[in-house]
């Protein structure tokens, strides 16, 4: 049982490239998220999805799409990076949004 | 609207001391609340949660944290450090409402010395 993995562990982009952050779980949850990390700001929500085909907006949504056409797979999309998107990213699942959230082991990207 | 607040952004302990991580939320409905710990380049484990039971709530690793409604606080106890212990420490709020999010305070380091 790996719980929630995260592919890549680490990036280094260029301004403009694009690229796409996988989070799968093995838990069966209905519920997953992405969340950027940045030093004071604590975690912030970007996208999250209550089920297969289904996903939402978060806080920070601008910039980033995501896509659900599995259960257990949720991914991030940066189409066209920018510095303001060096950050650490995680994903996250839950069976409901009351219940507890875990957690990958996050991706750390850096935008040059 | 929620909102959590941690009233201190790094506490230091002497290792074998008590430690005390202050939490206090905003919430127009019941929430539900969570400590979670992340230690160096690691992702999130969650500590303890609260869900309108006991309003006394124990976690791993000797943790524990108080639900004070009348105070709107939910602050995180150990009585005494360990130096495995320091990490960074979130407080998170869910509204329990569907289409809702967690909403993470911004987070304490807590620092160890031997």
């Amino acid at each position: 049982n790996a719980g929630v993995t995260q592919t890549p562990k680490f990036r280094v982009l260029k301004t403009g490239q694009s690229m796409t952050l996988l989070c799968a779980q093995d838990m069966n949850h209905e519920y997953m998220y992405w969340y950027r990390q940045d030093p004071g700001m604590g975690l912030r929500l970007i996208h999250y999805s209550v089920g297969e085909g289904t996903t939402a907006k978060g806080e920070v949504p601008d910039g980033y799409n995501v896509s659900r056409l599995k259960k257990q797979n949720f991914l991030l999309g940066l189409e066209s990076a920018a510095p303001s998107q060096t950050s650490v990213y995680f994903c996250a699942s839950s069976y409901f949004y009351t219940d507890t959230q875990y957690f990958g082991p996050g991706t750390r990207l850096t935008v040059l | 609207a929620q909102s959590v607040t941690q009233l201190d952004s790094h506490v230091s302990v002497s290792e074998g001391t008590p430690v005390l991580l202050r939490c206090n939320y905003s919430s127009s409905y019941s929430p539900s609340l969570f400590w979670y710990v992340q230690h160096p380049n690691k992702g999130l484990q969650l500590l303890l949660k609260y869900t309108s039971a006991a309003t006394l709530v124990k976690g791993i690793n000797g943790f524990e944290a108080e639900f004070k409604k009348s105070e709107t606080s939910f602050h995180l106890t150990k009585p005494s450090a360990h130096m495995s212990d320091a990490a960074e420490y979130f407080c998170v709020v869910s509204p329990n409402q569907a289409g809702t999010a967690l909403i993470f305070g911004k987070g304490t380091t807590l620092s160890v010395s031997s």
